[in-house]
């Protein structure tokens, strides 16, 4: 089993729809967690990261549940520039280590 | 952006040729992470390091040796590459004022022919 699990999509959705991804992880000592964007052929850049209280920047929303083991990201209004790969990040504990899923790509129709 | 810089940015080399790619960052981030991205596969660690001169393995290691004798520079060598490492690399850095969030370098485009 992986230690990071996403959804590979793609997700086909209109501009203005909500879109909701998902990602479970199997270390339960893991401490810190991550939503990264990732256009075509550049590097992975931070999209926010992931409090057990939830937390909104604008359009967005990400929630973590550490009982299940399970992060979202919720997309409202998406726009055509919300097109990218949206990775979940997972912080291994005393490890140190950052744990990719494989990443969900979401394509925002016009 | 984070001063993360990567060098070369692409690469073409021959089977059985050693090649080290070299990650180089100004901001005094502790840990310093090698990934390597695949179609299918996401980005998955290599090797990582959290201090000068202390390594570990990552998921997918076998091929590839680090060296960290600066907290500037993390190097990945492959000792004698293969077409299965063409790949995009990407190396990483975090642990900038104690938060773990990691910022990425631009990535190495590396072919083995």
């Amino acid at each position: 089993r992986k230690e990071v699990e996403q959804d590979p999509g793609p997700f086909n959705v209109p501009e203005g729809a909500t879109v909701a991804f998902n990602c479970t992880y199997s270390n339960s000592a893991s401490q810190s967690f991550f939503w990264y964007r990732q256009d075509c052929r550049k590097e992975p850049k931070l999209l926010m990261s992931v409090y057990s209280s939830g937390n909104e920047d604008g359009r967005f929303t990400a929630q973590l549940n550490r009982a299940s083991q399970y992060i979202s990201l919720l997309i409202r209004d998406s726009k055509l520039s919300d097109s990218a790969t949206y990775l979940c990040v997972v912080h291994g504990g005393a490890t140190n280590k950052l744990i990719f899923g494989t990443g969900t790509l979401l394509a925002v129709q016009p | 952006d984070a001063g993360i810089t990567q060098s070369p940015r692409h690469k073409v080399t021959e089977t059985g040729t050693p090649v080290t790619l070299r990650c180089h960052q100004t901001e005094n981030h502790r840990y310093m992470y090698w990934y390597r991205q695949d179609p299918g596969h996401g980005l998955r660690l290599i090797h990582y390091s959290y201090g000068v001169k202390d390594t570990d393995k990552g998921e997918v290691s076998d091929g590839y040796s680090v060296s960290r004798s600066k907290t500037e520079d993390f190097l990945l060598t492959l000792e004698s590459a293969t077409s299965s490492q063409t790949s995009v690399y990407f190396c990483a850095i975090s642990g900038g004022g104690g938060r773990t969030e990691a910022f990425f370098g631009q990535g190495t485009r590396l072919t083995v022919v």
